[in-house]
């Protein structure tokens, strides 16, 4: 069956434009985060959706960083007046439900210039 | 303190050797453990999980979970230079379900 798919794969974008990231989970699953990861650093935790809870933004930047999910399914990462410290992967993940394992979309590559 | 805290090595063993891989947690209501390895420029993946005190194992793998302790290792047998990528440690908090990660281990098997 179909995985995580990401788009785009890479993206560069010039400093201070806005940049739409997507994420299409796997079909079923409730759960979806987004993670970003910088060149040999660990997973930073950005948001996390739950079924219809409200979303755990607690691991967002800056207010130049959203997320929506739409009908519980596909997930938009919107990143407003890009900066060059926003350059890094960004990941997406979905899991079943509580206490399951998550599965990783081949992330977004996004380079501010 | 980190809610997950691995040792960030680097961990360097010889080909065939056992490497052992160790992860805390700071909830004690934790449920649910993962192990992800990542090669270097891919995504994580899974490798193992475990939810009950003791040992699991799966081919060369095997899990062990101390709940007491709050303590998580992953211990990889013959370990091979295939073997060579980042492992996190995942801990699934018991209200909201989420995975939080550690900062992983970066193994590194010589030939």
């Amino acid at each position: 069956g179909a995985g995580v798919s990401q788009s785009p794969s890479n993206k560069v974008t010039e400093k201070g434009k806005d940049v739409e990231l997507r994420c299409d989970p796997i079909s079923g699953h409730t759960a979806l985060y987004w993670y970003r990861q910088s060149l040999g650093q660990g997973l930073e935790f950005l948001i996390y959706f739950q079924g219809n809870s409200a979303p755990d933004k607690s691991g967002l930047p800056s207010d130049r960083f959203s997320a929506e999910r739409t009908g519980g399914s596909v997930s938009t990462l919107t990143i407003q007046r890009t900066q060059q410290e926003d350059s890094a992967v960004y990941l997406c993940a979905s899991s079943l439900g509580y206490n399951t394992e998550a599965f990783f979309g081949q992330g977004t590559r996004l380079t501010v210039v | 303190q980190k809610e997950v805290e691995q040792n960030s090595g680097p961990l360097s063993v010889p080909e065939g050797a056992i490497a052992s891989l160790n992860c805390t947690y700071s909830d004690r209501g934790s449920q649910s453990f993962f192990w992800y390895r990542q090669y270097s420029g891919k995504s994580p993946e899974l490798i193992m999980s475990i939810y009950s005190n003791g040992d699991k194992e799966d081919g060369r793998f095997t899990a062990q979970l101390n709940k007491a302790s709050q303590y998580v290792s992953l211990l990889i047998r013959d370990s091979q230079p295939s073997d060579s990528a980042t492992y996190l440690c995942a801990v699934n908090d018991r209200s909201a379900g989420k995975s939080t990660f550690g900062d992983g281990t970066t193994l590194t098997v010589k030939p």
